[in-house]
């Protein structure tokens, strides 16, 4: 079975507009984090936001947001007034725990923001 | 501030030729290190790690090698490349361990094999 699943692979949204890009998990650990990773077209991986699994709040940082219904295994990316540079595949990603050191990565979205 | 630096952007092998790829990171110290392969469309898929001078561990077999000859420097090798090794490899660098630990990517080897 999968561990991460993004069912979009790409979406679009109008510059200034919200976004949100779904990610769900799969895990029998009741400890583990979240993380969201943007790729530009450059290649490099850029971190954006970390969600414990026992974190009580939804993390933000920046225009960045993580709408995390433990429930539901579900960890989606939140971002509010798109910018052009926001253009890129969105990764969300999983570490179990403890003592696991890899990331599991989901297939990435492709998020297009247009003007 | 921390800086990871990976070389070559690009490369172009034939088939059965040896690979060496390198990773050095600059502005800390005793830092985890690792290797992720993204195959085209894909998320990554994590290779090695290490934390520390000629510790490696490695995820899944395959035709690849790692090793670490010094504290922040990770080198990613092959005897003989397959088809297969082609893809675009990253390395990450992480300090705090744990379920917590943010990983740090360079910019990236694109790898085709030819």
């Amino acid at each position: 079975a999968q561990k991460i699943t993004q069912t979009q692979p790409g979406m679009f949204v109008q510059e200034k507009e919200a976004v949100t890009l779904d990610c769900t998990y799969d895990t029998s650990d009741q400890s583990y984090g979240l993380f969201w990773y943007k790729q530009p077209s450059s290649g490099e991986m850029i971190f954006l936001i970390y969600q414990g699994s026992y974190d009580e709040q939804n993390a933000t940082e920046g225009r960045y947001s993580l709408n995390f219904q433990k429930a539901r295994k579900s960890a989606n990316l939140v971002i509010s007034a798109s910018q052009l540079g926001d253009s890129a595949m969105y990764f969300c990603a999983m570490r179990e725990g403890p003592g696991r050191r890899a990331l599991t990565f989901g297939s990435g979205t492709r998020l297009q923001v247009q003007p | 501030s921390q800086t990871i630096h990976q070389w070559p952007a690009t490369l172009v092998q034939p088939v059965g030729s040896p690979l060496s790829l390198e990773c050095t990171v600059e502005g800390t110290s005793n830092p985890n290190l690792y290797w992720y392969r993204q195959a085209a469309g894909r998320g990554l898929q994590l290779l090695f790690y290490s934390i520390g001078i000629d510790q490696i561990s490695s995820e899944v077999p395959q035709n690849l090698s790692a090793s670490r000859p010094q504290d922040r420097q990770f080198i990613l090798s092959s005897k003989k490349l397959l088809l297969s090794d082609s893809g675009f490899y990253l390395c990450a660098w992480g300090t705090t361990g744990g379920i917590k630990e943010k990983l740090f990517f360079g910019s990236g080897t694109q790898l085709s094999v030819l």
